[in-house]
């Protein structure tokens, strides 16, 4: 089975420019997530999809991240204009149901920059 | 009080060792858990699940209670290869996962 794929693995930025980045989860899985995770911390959920409706997007700071997963399958996240504090491993992760059972699985992550 | 609490470590263990390491969560709606490791600069990787009072898996043991609302990783003769960051996953009600902010483990040789 194939993993969570993520792409760029890497970017770096200047303040106030915008970057994607892009996410296609484990095939079959209805339940795509997206986590800022900084240095030293655990990661922080910042939306949260079923198929092609948002779930949960509470800690989304809306005035500069967007996250869209219009065909329910890939899914691409959006920082514009990027801030310092968004320096960060931006990971997305899948999982098969939106269940308590049903765990995640994480792809190897984007690593922003911002300088 | 936070969601998901979470010794921080450093904890330095010699090869061969038994070390364990608990996390509180604050929801008692919770009724998943997961335990990840996560390597230096890797994407967490799921170790454990545990849904009922506890999981076994070779060297590796959780035990959940839910009456004091912690549950606990026991890692029994542990490998250099242990040496990683481990974060617990309470899985709530209302289906939300929070990351606990990991505890990191070393094995010394």
């Amino acid at each position: 089975e194939a993993g969570v794929a993520q792409s760029p693995r890497y970017k770096i930025i200047e303040k106030r420019q915008s970057v994607a980045f892009w996410c296609n989860p484990i095939s079959g899985h209805a339940t795509l997530y997206w986590y800022q995770q900084i240095l030293g911390q655990g990661p922080k959920l910042l939306i949260q999809f079923q198929n092609n409706g948002v779930v949960d997007d509470s800690q989304l700071p809306k005035d500069r991240f967007s996250a869209e997963r219009l065909k329910g399958v890939d899914s691409t996240l959006k920082i514009q204009p990027a801030k310092l504090e968004d320096s960060a491993v931006y990971l997305c992760a899948s999982s098969r149901f939106l269940r308590t059972d049903s765990p995640l699985h994480f792809g190897n992550g984007t690593r922003l920059t911002v300088t | 009080r936070k969601e998901v609490e979470q010794d921080p470590g450093p904890f330095n263990v010699p090869e061969g060792a038994t070390v364990a390491f608990n996390c509180t969560y604050s929801n008692s709606a919770s009724q998943s858990f997961f335990w990840y490791r996560q390597d230096c600069r890797k994407e967490p990787k799921l170790l454990m699940s545990v849904y009922s009072s506890g999981n076994e898996d070779g060297r590796f043991t959780a035990q959940l209670n839910r009456a004091s609302q912690y549950i606990s990783l026991l890692i029994r003769d542990s490998k250099l290869s242990d040496s990683a960051t481990y974060l617990c996953v309470p899985r709530g009600g209302g289906l939300e996962l929070v990351f606990g902010q990991g505890t990191r483990l070393t094995i010394n040789p």
